[in-house]
């Protein structure tokens, strides 16, 4: 089946601009995460969702981070006024919640770009 | 604050060797672990789970858990080149499906043909 999709795959802003990244999970996946990525570095948790509720965003860097999953399926992570320190990847990715070692597979990415 | 630290490397091995990876955690509430695998580019495959103290194999994979240690390694047996990659590890206080990863650096694996 169709796996996690993002996006746009590359994005390059201007510095102060807003950018919109989107991720499709797999269908009927009922968990979805946001992560960051910087280069030559592990993934930074960002946001959890369970359905369309935001169960956790403790991860978002500041107020200029902000997530949604109105519908409980394609989310969206945007970013206002974008800084040059926000240049890295943004994996999203999707997960069942039947209990035990449930497994997160992610998506190919965005890489944003802040000139 | 919860970490997960694993030897940057490079690490390089010859092809048809064991590949033994490490990593150390600090979260002591951490209950499940995950090996992933990212090529340069890529986005993080899974490679193996475990969440019980010992060893768990999965083909040339094999994953070992200490939990009093707060130990987690990997190993891969008969080596190869396309084994050439970054492993992450990471760490979650639940099962995976509602807890954020955290997640180590990663260490660049290099298979010497």
């Amino acid at each position: 089946g169709a796996g996690v999709s993002q996006s746009p795959r590359y994005k390059v802003a201007k510095r102060g601009q807003d950018v919109a990244l989107r991720c499709d999970p797999i269908s009927g996946h009922v968990s979805l995460f946001w992560y960051q990525q910087a280069l030559g570095q592990g993934p930074e948790f960002l946001t959890y969702f369970q359905n369309e509720a935001q169960l956790d965003k403790s991860g978002l860097p500041s107020d200029r981070f902000f997530a949604e999953r109105p519908e409980g399926s394609v989310s969206t992570l945007k970013i206002q006024r974008t800084q040059q320190e926000d240049s890295a990847v943004y994996l999203c990715a999707s997960s069942t919640l039947k209990g035990g070692a449930d497994t997160q597979y992610f998506g190919p990415g965005t890489r944003l770009t802040v000139l | 604050q919860k970490e997960v630290e694993q030897n940057s490397g490079p690490l390089s091995v010859p092809e048809g060797a064991i590949a033994s990876l490490n990593c150390t955690y600090s979260d002591r509430g951490s209950q499940s672990f995950f090996w992933y695998r990212q090529y340069s580019g890529k986005s993080p495959e899974l490679i193996m789970f475990i969440y019980s103290n010992g060893d768990k194999e999965d083909g040339r994979f094999t994953a070992q858990l200490n939990k009093a240690s707060q130990y987690v390694s990997l190993l891969i047996r008969d080596s190869q080149p396309s084994d050439s990659a970054t492993y992450l590890c990471a760490a979650t206080r639940g099962g995976g499906g509602a807890d954020g990863l955290t997640f180590g650096k990663g260490t660049h694996l290099i298979i010497q043909p």
